[in-house]
């Protein structure tokens, strides 16, 4: 069964810091890898998606990297902003076809 | 946003009563999910839905059944809730089939709880 880690759970800098926020996975069989933010009381907003044949997308601040070989993506956000104090997951979509979830790292940025 | 409806948005519920959780979208994708969130757990596959009266059980289908009627629609039901299916559930949808880069896209969440 494939296993999803994120590492660390929280995670705190100060505002205007550069930040990377890691995800594990155990299966390399993969179709896709999809970042999501979560707010609280909210549900997941859905930031990138890598396909497995690509190395990396990115969306304004944000760039994900993967390396399926490795069984590892990185969000990397840029310039940080209070505004992206959330819990970011992500999930891996199998050869299955069921996507597997992390539980998420809870980032605050400090004004 | 896509427009995913869930509802309600709260329930408070006894042990052994029947549930109804409801996933309305307007984006007329074929493909619709129910997930759970569960602190420790990380969001896990309850059903999902391939089609109109298309659906497969995930991971953790034991105790829940879920019908889709019609395309827009998606319902689950715990038939007889239990203290251990308070949780907060999402209902999510794909456009096409995972894999074509689909992404998943989801509604805000039904917090159950069972008391």
């Amino acid at each position: 069964k494939q296993e999803v880690t994120q590492i660390p759970a929280a995670l705190s800098v100060p505002e205007g810091e550069n930040l990377v926020l890691n995800c594990s996975f155990t299966d390399s069989a993969i179709y896709n890898l999809q970042w999501f933010r979560q707010d609280p009381g909210k549900g997941l907003t859905s930031l990138l998606l890598i396909q497995s044949s690509q190395r990396e997308q990115t969306s304004g601040r944000l760039n994900a990297s993967l390396d399926k070989s490795s069984g590892r993506s990185t969000l990397y956000i840029a310039a940080s902003q209070p505004g992206d104090s959330a819990t970011y997951l992500c999930a891996v979509l199998n050869t299955g076809n069921q996507f597997y979830f992390g539980t998420g790292t809870s980032l605050t940025v400090i004004p | 946003d896509a427009g995913i409806t869930q509802s309600p948005r709260h329930k408070v519920t006894e042990t052994g009563t029947p549930v109804t959780l409801r996933c309305h979208q307007t984006e007329n994708h074929r493909y619709m999910y129910w997930y759970r969130q569960d602190p420790g757990h990380g969001l896990r596959l309850i059903h999902y839905s391939y089609g109109v009266k298309d659906t497969d059980k995930g991971e953790v289908s034991d105790g829940y059944s879920v019908s889709r009627s019609k395309t827009e629609d998606f319902l689950l039901t715990l038939e007889s809730a239990t203290s251990s299916q308070t949780s907060v559930y999402f209902c999510a949808i794909t456009k096409d089939r995972p894999g074509y880069n689909s992404p998943l896209h989801f509604g805000n969440g039904t917090r159950l709880t069972v008391t």
